[in-house]
């Protein structure tokens, strides 16, 4: 069974740095891009980027990137989402989400498998 | 910067029909931008329903489906039921890896 499980709560001050999880468990960790999604209080879903952990190559939604840093560790099959200087503009949940792959017709381009979401309060 | 619009909300009667529609701004919807769309309730991570524009992700039940309508691409809910309500976001795949939400409709039975 494919699993994301993300790290808890997170309660923070403007200025501060941080820096959440994202676990995979259930598949090929390598393989798989991991996107990340901002929720902020009453809104929607907004697609911050995405990251590929078999060479760390990253693509970035237009207004994140120079805001947020993706990073994984392989040997913990784990993706991580990283702030330098928290704005309170950042509260929000932050779900990490798998790009499927088919590997019968080499369809990518939906998230097929979600973590269950980090509240970050600044 | 692109801009997808969706309709902010829709109710519908138990066992009614509902359309929701994801558009862009400046251009058409295609298949090309592989339309996919999400259910997400409160407290709970999105669902994926519906990829590559009509194709229904493992387990989602058949009363969703999905097409492009005109110039955009269409979510359709016939038969809907309680557990439906929700917000639904349509995604749509830009170039280069980067993808795009809509803004939701939040759907009431």
């Amino acid at each position: 069974e494919v699993r994301l499980v993300q790290s808890g709560a997170e309660v923070t001050k403007p200025g501060e740095s941080l820096k959440i999880s994202c676990q995979a468990s259930g598949y090929v960790f390598a393989n798989y891009w991991i996107g990340w999604v901002r929720q902020r209080p009453e809104k929607g879903l907004e697609w911050m980027g995405i990251i590929y952990p078999g060479d760390s190559d990253k693509r970035f939604g237009p207004s994140f990137e120079g805001q947020v840093t993706f990073s994984v560790d392989k040997s913990v099959n784990t993706a991580y989402l990283q702030w330098d200087s928290l704005k309170a503009s950042d509260t929000a949940i932050y779900y990490c989400a798998r790009r499927a792959y088919n590997w019968n017709d080499g369809q990518t381009h939906w998230f097929d498998a979600w973590g269950q979401g980090t509240l970050v309060t600044v | 910067q692109t801009v997808v619009t969706q309709e902010p909300s829709f109710s519908v009667s138990p066992g009614g029909t509902v359309t929701l529609t994801c558009a862009l701004e400046s251009r058409s919807v295609s298949g090309a931008h592989y339309p996919s769309w999400y259910q997400h309730k409160p407290g709970r991570a999105p669902r994926i329903l519906i990829h590559n524009t009509s194709d229904r992700s493992s387990g989602v039940p058949d009363r969703f489906s999905a097409s492009l309508v005109g110039d955009k691409a269409a979510l359709t809910i016939t038969g809907a039921q309680a557990d439906d309500e929700g917000h639904y976001y349509c995604s749509l795949y830009l170039s280069e890896g980067i993808f795009v939400f809509g803004p939701g409709t939040e759907v009431t039975v």
